[in-house]
């Protein structure tokens, strides 16, 4: 599975739009990016995922570069309880493919 | 549907004794996924089922811990002796494999778990 780069941290005012970046350089052809994010002391959550194409649901949006090398989530109107830890994770189809998290993006949401 | 449901909610247990967490995933999901979580550590896949089946148990730390799936709503995971390095919060998610190949977890709400 690839790997998935994400700055460590972020901050951003309270609704303005959120653009979290990831970079996923070694992703393959079947591979899916999937976004989570985990509010403390709770269990991750599913936010969104997408193959090739930018997808929209009323989370938040997700933008793939054209080479799949890199994607962008964008939460539009961040609230303060949007402040929570932020997942890219790339896994293919195979039922073989693990479902790894990396360290994430710390996005704190600022009053 | 309740979702992923995981009990003890917290234990509090003192070292060498025997730790039992439990998961039930939601109906009619094929895939269950158990994670470890600490701060030095973050989210640790420990090991996964498809159909009850383990696939991969490669992120068991020692032998000291098992998983069993005796069926598709029940799930444990057993650690024997415990130790105070086992202190994490232990989550379970489960999911259904998408026709297109996706794959999204729902996790329950975790064990806290504490070796003194």
């Amino acid at each position: 599975d690839a790997k998935t780069t994400q700055p460590p941290s972020m901050d951003c005012a309270e609704g303005r739009a959120a653009n979290l970046p990831c970079n996923h350089s070694t992703i393959s052809g079947n591979e899916y990016v999937y976004w989570y994010r985990q509010i403390h002391s709770q269990g991750p959550q599913y936010i969104i995922h997408g193959l090739k194409n930018n997808e929209t649901n009323e989370m938040a949006s997700l933008i793939i570069t054209e080479d799949r090398k890199s994607s962008t989530l964008i939460l539009p109107h961040a609230t303060l309880r949007d402040t929570a830890v932020y997942y890219c994770i790339v896994r293919g189809y195979s039922s073989a493919s693990k479902i790894i998290f990396g360290s994430g993006t710390r996005l704190s949401i600022r009053p | 549907d309740a979702g992923v449901i995981q009990s003890p909610r917290h234990e509090v247990t003192e070292m060498g004794q025997e730790v039992t967490l439990r998961c039930k995933p939601i109906s009619g999901h094929d895939y269950l996924f158990w994670y470890r979580q600490t701060m030095m550590r973050g989210l640790e896949l420990l090991i996964y089922f498809n159909n009850n089946v383990p696939i991969d148990d490669s992120g068991m730390p020692e032998d000291r811990f098992s998983a069993k799936m005796p069926n598709a709503s029940f799930s444990t995971l057993k650690i024997q002796p415990s130790e105070p390095r086992d202190s994490a919060v232990y989550f379970c998610a489960s999911s259904l494999l998408g026709a297109a190949g996706a794959n999204v977890l729902t996790f329950g709400a975790g064990s806290r778990l504490t070796v003194l």
